[in-house]
């Protein structure tokens, strides 16, 4: 089955960069395009930006465009997410998931990853 | 501030239907991309309700249904059950912004 797992919770201090991995199983890695949502603590979902892993073009949020860059590792059927100049402000659960490979909706999800800033 | 706008939220008691509105503009929704919605537990990962404004993926309850016109978009709980207490999003693609969107969110409340 179709599975996407991320790695694990991380705390960070401001200004600092966190880089957080999201493996996909159960498909055909490189066919899907992946993308980065995040939700801060008792708020909504936001888009940070999507990657497709065929040819590596991305998509990234223009709120966030300049501190955030997506890459992939086909080889190892990884997608990750690199934050920096990290703020208090961007703590929040990071998650991935997976969009539908001919409609426009996120079909799988990962468990997200918790990313505290904190001093 | 959201590009779509959702009411915060909405309540009903068990039987009743809900109705979740999704405004957008001509950049987005009255562009004529899809919009999707998705059902978030509190402590759960999102999952998708309603893809390409009515369609409805197996295993979701008919229940849910969805609708789209001009730059709006709807989502509609017939039938309202306890389990669908939950918080619920729309989800669209901006053409103006180059970039995916969300509406803020709808709280649902059972009551």
């Amino acid at each position: 089955q179709v599975q996407l797992v991320q790695s694990g919770a991380e705390v960070k201090k401001p200004g600092a960069s966190v880089k957080v991995s999201c493996k996909g199983s159960g498909y055909r890695f490189s066919n899907y395009a992946v993308q980065w949502v995040r939700q801060a603590p008792g708020q909504g979902l936001e888009w940070m930006g999507w990657i497709y892993p065929a040819n590596g073009n991305t998509i990234y949020s223009r709120n966030l465009q300049g501190r955030v860059a997506i890459t992939r590792d086909n080889s190892a059927n990884t997608v990750f997410l690199e934050m920096s100049g990290l703020k208090f402000e961007d703590t929040a659960v990071y998650y991935c998931a997976r969009k539908h490979v001919s409609r426009t909706y996120l079909d799988s999800w990962g468990p997200g990853t918790l990313v505290t800033v904190s001093s | 501030q959201s590009v779509l706008t959702q009411p915060p939220s909405v309540s009903g008691a068990p039987g009743q239907t809900v109705t979740i509105s999704c405004t957008g503009s001509n950049s987005n929704i009255g562009a004529g991309h899809d919009v999707n919605w998705y059902q978030q537990v509190p402590g759960s990962v999102p999952k998708v309700v309603i893809y390409d404004n009515t369609n409805r993926p197996s295993g979701v309850p008919d229940r849910f249904s969805g609708s789209k016109s001009a730059t709006s978009a709807s989502l509609v709980i017939t039938g309202l059950q306890a389990e669908d207490g939950a918080d619920y999003y729309c989800h669209s693609f901006d053409i103006g912004l180059s970039g995916v969107i969300f509406g803020g969110g709808t709280r649902v409340t059972v009551l």
